[in-house]
């Protein structure tokens, strides 16, 4: 049972579009959120988190949204950059991290 | 070296062999972790060490044996696999196993086994 979703395996973006990911989870217990990105032939490399007791985190282009009610995350990139093409992974916490299954986003030049 | 490293990056091992994966972190952290990560699935959370103590085995099979010497060294031994193993393994640290801080990733090891 997949307690951390991620329903697009892929999206493709324009160039200085909006990117936007999507995380859904059913464990309430969860009390931070994490996204991770994801190039070929490296390790995850952590970009940005929320605690559940917030709904929104901001890191420059970075803004992560939290709608508890829902129980649904995402991650919006603007402007996308070419360089921002990766597997973006969220990840979910209560005593250990438990991961979605990741989506590739390609930015389309 | 900075971060976390794995050696080796890639390994082919038939069914009957012995190899280990090692993994080393230079941040000073107090957790380590490995994971699996098979084709089209989330990473698979196998084992935990926090001050060199193993916290959490996720019901993984005996073919995987862990060793933590230290805080800053992990090793997964590996014996009589089946191809179904075959995997990107990825170690990662975290100041400690509870925290909110993030866990940081090595490159992992490509296993393929025959």
């Amino acid at each position: 049972d997949q307690q951390v979703k991620q329903n697009s395996p892929s999206l493709s973006v324009q160039e200085g579009r909006i990117s936007i990911l999507n995380c859904d989870y059913t464990n309430s217990m969860f009390d931070y959120f994490l996204w991770y990105k994801k190039y070929p032939a490296e390790g995850p490399t952590f970009l940005i988190s929320i605690s559940s007791i917030k709904d929104k985190n901001e890191d420059g282009r970075f803004t992560v949204f939290l709608n508890k009610s829902a129980k649904h995350l995402s991650l919006h990139i603007v402007p996308s950059q070419p360089g921002d093409s990766a597997v973006y992974f969220c990840a979910a916490k209560n005593e250990k991290l438990t991961f979605g299954t990741g989506t590739r986003l390609t930015i389309i030049p | 070296e900075t971060g976390v490293t794995q050696t080796p990056r890639h390994l082919v091992m038939g069914m009957t062999n012995k190899k280990s994966l090692k993994c080393e972190q230079h941040l000073g952290h107090n957790a380590m972790y490995w994971y699996k990560q098979s084709a089209k699935k989330p990473l698979e959370l196998m084992f935990v060490y926090n001050f060199k103590e193993q916290t959490e085995n996720n019901s993984v099979p005996s073919r995987f044996s862990p060793e933590c010497p230290n805080s800053s060294h992990l090793f997964l031994h590996l014996h009589t696999l089946q191809p179904e193993d075959s995997a990107l393994y990825l170690c990662a640290s975290s100041q400690d196993r509870l925290g909110a801080g993030e866990q940081f990733f090595g490159p992992g090891t490509r296993l393929t086994v025959l």
